[in-house]
């Protein structure tokens, strides 16, 4: 059970656009379209933004989305707000029958 | 609108038990599967825990098998979380979270406000 691979840092301006990537195995994201994403701003419990790797639930802006290629999974943030700065988590699920989380990203809103 | 409250952190010391407990509230409980998640303080999410909908099915992480056990009370719409042989190790914010669909289980949805345990000498 290896945590997913994401970049520990990302930065960008208002109004600029970004992706994080998600890097896992055949095993888990390669192997299932269970790939999810959650932001987790200071103190605050995660959220869920985008399940089922192209997925939003109901109530999430759509300039979230999802994408997957091979063992990696993207998410894309378009047209960065302030409020987007947070921390940004993928999760897969595997073949176990377990869940696996990416080790995180932080998202700088310069 | 769905609620999840959890329970029953504290301090305590290491090799001893502790269990968590999460209320839920607001949507149909025996139709979710539910899970624990964690983090330690300043680090990354944990996985933990999943266990089915009626409570027939359990998974673990590597790190917690043989030592934390997840169980449901579709009665009381309550999640527990047995954690014995604590270690040091365990100290981290825990989260109950629902699953996003009925069917199967697909990611973490709702998320109650965590629990603090910390496991210490």
């Amino acid at each position: 059970q290896s945590a997913l691979t994401q970049p520990a840092s990302v930065s960008a301006s208002p109004g600029q656009s970004i992706t994080i990537s998600c890097t896992g195995t055949s095993s888990d994201v390669g192997g299932y379209n269970y790939v999810s994403w959650y932001q987790q701003h200071p103190g605050k419990a995660p959220k869920l933004i985008i399940y089922d790797v192209v997925q939003w639930p109901s109530g999430v802006y759509n300039r979230f989305s999802g994408s997957k290629s091979g063992n990696t999974a993207s998410l894309t943030i378009s047209g960065l707000q302030a409020e987007d700065e947070a921390d940004y988590y993928c999760a897969s699920y595997t073949s176990s029958g377990t869940w696996v989380f990416g080790g995180g990203t932080k998202l700088t809103v310069l | 609108q769905v609620q999840l409250v959890e329970s029953g952190g504290g301090v305590v010391q290491p090799e001893r038990s502790l269990r968590l407990s999460c209320a839920a509230s607001g949507f149909t409980f025996r139709s979710y599967a539910m899970h624990w998640v964690r983090q330690a303080p300043g680090k990354g999410l944990e996985w933990v825990a999943l266990i089915s909908f009626d409570g027939s099915n359990e998974y673990y992480a590597d790190s917690v098998k043989g030592r934390f056990t997840i169980s449901r009370d579709n009665f009381k719409n309550t999640l527990y979380l047995q954690m014995n042989s604590l270690r040091t190790g365990d100290t981290a914010v825990y989260y109950c979270a629902r699953d996003v669909l009925t069917a199967g289980t697909r990611g973490f949805q709702h998320w109650g406000q965590g629990t603090l345990v910390t496991v210490s000498s």
